[in-house]
């Protein structure tokens, strides 16, 4: 069964360092989600990407944060400058475009980012 | 208005018993209600799912209630199993756009002993 991918699994970064978070979304699916999770918390939307531009975007994601689509398979998330409270579990998701079908999210794995 | 509020935050069952996760939201734009499971260490994977035009839907051992008047909706797990101890995550998600955003409840950890 097809399923989304992360790398890494996770990683460990000091204060102020740049961050890049790898995902290989389903694929025939076209549009992709990042979202994270701090520790014992709920998951919390970050972005959402469509047709190679952002679609929607919470308060969390900030210009610390960017995607990007850099080839057919896959999506990526960066972070500028991290700060401690950047520490948590990042998802990707994904979804068909397909009618009824757009709404299902298929999450990958996650990375836990620790941020020293 | 964003917000859909889960409980309770934890649930210990008995092997064979019924689970019960509740969940409740404000804005009435919502048209999709998802339900995730999560066991440590692995992403939210989808359970089931129920749009607010039935009241009803079910999958297996796994039913979604859905009350639209009062804005709630919860999950039943029938013959709950050790296999089902997890965390369960309701959410919801609007048209809006292109893609869609799920907005998460708070999480339900579910202890089923054997």
């Amino acid at each position: 069964e097809p399923e989304v991918t992360q790398t890494p699994s996770h990683q460990v970064t000091q204060m102020g360092q740049e961050v890049i978070l790898r995902c290989v979304p389903i694929s025939n699916h076209l549009y992709f989600y990042w979202y994270r999770q701090i520790l014992g918390q709920k998951v919390e939307f970050l972005v959402s990407f469509y047709n190679n531009e952002i679609s929607e975007k919470s308060e969390i994601f900030d210009d610390q944060f960017s995607v990007e689509r850099p080839d057919g398979s896959n999506f990526t998330l960066k972070i500028r400058s991290t700060k401690l409270e950047d520490s948590a579990m990042y998802f990707c998701a994904s979804s068909d475009r397909q009618a009824g079908m757009k709404e299902t999210q298929y999450f990958g794995p996650g990375t836990r980012l620790l941020v020293l | 208005q964003q917000q859909v509020k889960q409980s309770p935050q934890s649930l210990i069952v008995q092997k064979g018993g019924i689970s019960i996760i509740n969940c409740a939201y404000e804005n009435t734009a919502f048209d999709y209600f998802p339900w995730y499971q999560q066991f440590p260490g692995k992403g939210p994977a989808l359970l089931i799912a129920i749009r607010p035009d039935v009241s009803e839907k079910k999958e297996g051992r796994f039913t979604i209630s859905f009350n639209k008047s009062a804005k709630q909706f919860s999950l039943h797990i029938m013959d709950s199993q050790p296999g089902d101890s997890a965390t369960y995550f309701c959410a919801a998600s609007k048209s809006s756009g292109s893609a869609r955003q799920l907005t998460f409840g708070s999480g339900t950890q579910l202890t089923v002993l054997p």
